[in-house]
């Protein structure tokens, strides 16, 4: 138990369905993000969100949308995806100060989608 | 641009063997460095973090050191066992970056046989 949960941990949808990815951290901390694992390839930085403001977007296409409603809660939007969005996508949190984020960070288990 | 290097790809060992992972950075300046484990299709855990100040971290079998000069850390697992089996993940955090952006190497997948 890393004090980050996300639901489901596994998702199966088509490329005309709407669903959305939850993450709940129970650390306090006021940062949260979006990571992508795909097969064979380094985790891929999302988004970013510190104190429900986005503060980094990276290059997602928009298919993918956040939504930040508290500091405690993370949303992943999926709409019209395609079947090489498949992947783990894996939530994190950590605290940051003045503008550095560079304690600890915990990661959910992640879940795993496919696109059919 | 941080790049971040992880070698070997893959390690098989037998049980009780002591062991070294390597990670690489190409850019020195950087807040910390986090290695992870990732047991097959789960999330990450957290093992050890090491600020930029520091040389080493240690927590029970697990040590592992930071040479920014160098651009190394290493990852030592002393007598490996069978539940060591999983994939370590480096991570370094840049100090010229929005938010805390964490790049990461590739893994290395460990295989400890009994």
């Amino acid at each position: 138990e890393t004090g980050v949960t996300q639901t489901p941990r596994h998702l199966v949808m088509g490329m005309t369905n709407k669903k959305s990815l939850k993450c709940e951290q129970h650390l306090g901390h006021n940062a949260m993000y979006w990571y992508k694992q795909s097969a064979k390839k380094p985790l891929e930085l999302m988004f970013v969100y510190s104190l429900e403001e986005r503060v980094e977007n990276n290059s997602v296409p928009s298919r993918f949308s956040p939504e930040c409603p508290n500091s405690s809660h993370l949303f992943l939007h999926l709409h019209t995806l395609q079947p090489e969005d498949s992947a783990l996508y894996l939530c994190a949190s950590s605290q940051g100060q003045g503008g550095r984020y560079n304690t600890e960070a915990f990661f959910g288990q992640g879940t795993r989608l496919t696109v059919v | 641009k941080q790049e971040v290097t992880q070698i070997p790809a893959a390690l098989s060992v037998p049980e009780g063997e002591n062991l070294v992972l390597n990670c690489s950075f190409t850019d020195s300046a950087i807040y910390n460095l986090q290695w992870f484990r990732q047991d097959p299709g789960k999330g990450l855990t957290s093992l050890l973090l090491i600020q930029s100040s520091q040389r080493e971290q240690t927590s029970g079998r697990l040590n592992a050191s930071l040479d920014k000069s160098s651009g190394r850390s290493t990852l030592y697992i002393a007598a490996s066992q069978p539940g060591d089996s999983a994939t370590y993940l480096c991570a370094a955090l840049p100090i010229y970056n929005q938010g805390g952006k964490l790049i990461f190497g590739q893994g290395t997948e460990l295989s400890v046989k009994p």
